[in-house]
């Protein structure tokens, strides 16, 4: 079985400039994660979408930080303007429901912002 | 406020020894506790979970123990082993958010020695 898919693994851009990120979770997974993960520090979870649907999102900065998940399959991240602050790796994950699921994280976007 | 500490950024254990790895939490509502193990470059893995109505789940070489009252957790390794060596994350969640949101710990380094 495939795992959790996301692209670009690396990603350098200026401060200012815009971003976005791709996951495609595990097949038949309704339940998607993005978590930001800065140096040092365990994931944060930005967004949860059940299908669809956002389930949380207080934690996403909303006047910057953008995501959808359109069909309620693949997902897109998108970060405008960057800020200096926003270098982290995004992790995206997936699970087949939401109480007490095991989620499963692909590889990550390793974003440095300069 | 960190609702999920791991006090020991890390451990360095001889292989073939016990490796303790321990985790505290704050917050009373959690009642579903997991452990991840993640590798460079990589995302963080499943390792083991447990629910608050138990005080201990075993998984092969893998431990961990719930200590309600003092709201702490652990995860033992016997026999540690070199391929063991990664930061350990520790993570919870409560029952009755509907979104599974996970708080995760800072993580903690675990060096297995030959």
């Amino acid at each position: 079985e495939a795992g959790v898919a996301q692209s670009p693994r690396y990603k350098i851009i200026e401060k200012r400039q815009s971003v976005a990120f791709w996951c495609n979770p595990i097949s038949g997974h309704a339940t998607l994660y993005w978590y930001q993960q800065i140096l040092g520090q365990g994931p944060k979870l930005l967004i949860q979408f059940q299908n669809n649907g956002v389930v949380d999102d207080s934690q996403l900065p909303k006047d910057r930080f953008s995501a959808e998940r359109l069909k309620g399959v693949d997902s897109t991240l998108k970060i405008q303007p960057a800020k200096l602050e926003d270098s982290a790796v995004y992790l995206c994950a997936s699970s087949l429901g939401t109480i007490q699921e095991t989620q499963y994280f692909g590889p990550g976007t390793r974003l440095l912002v300069l | 406020d960190q609702q999920v500490k791991q006090n020991s950024p890390s451990l360095s254990v001889q292989e073939g020894r016990i490796s303790i790895l321990n985790c505290d939490y704050t917050n009373s509502m959690f009642d579903y506790f997991l452990w991840y193990k993640k590798y460079p470059a990589e995302g963080p893995t499943f390792l083991i979970s447990i629910s608050s109505i138990k005080d201990k789940n075993e998984d092969g070489r893998f431990t961990v123990f719930l200590n309600k009252s003092a709201k702490h957790l652990s995860l033992h390794i016997v026999p540690s082993q070199p391929g063991d060596s990664a930061v350990y994350f520790c993570a919870a969640s409560a029952v009755n958010n509907a979104g599974n949101m996970l708080t995760f710990g800072g993580g903690t380094r675990l060096m297995v020695k030959p």
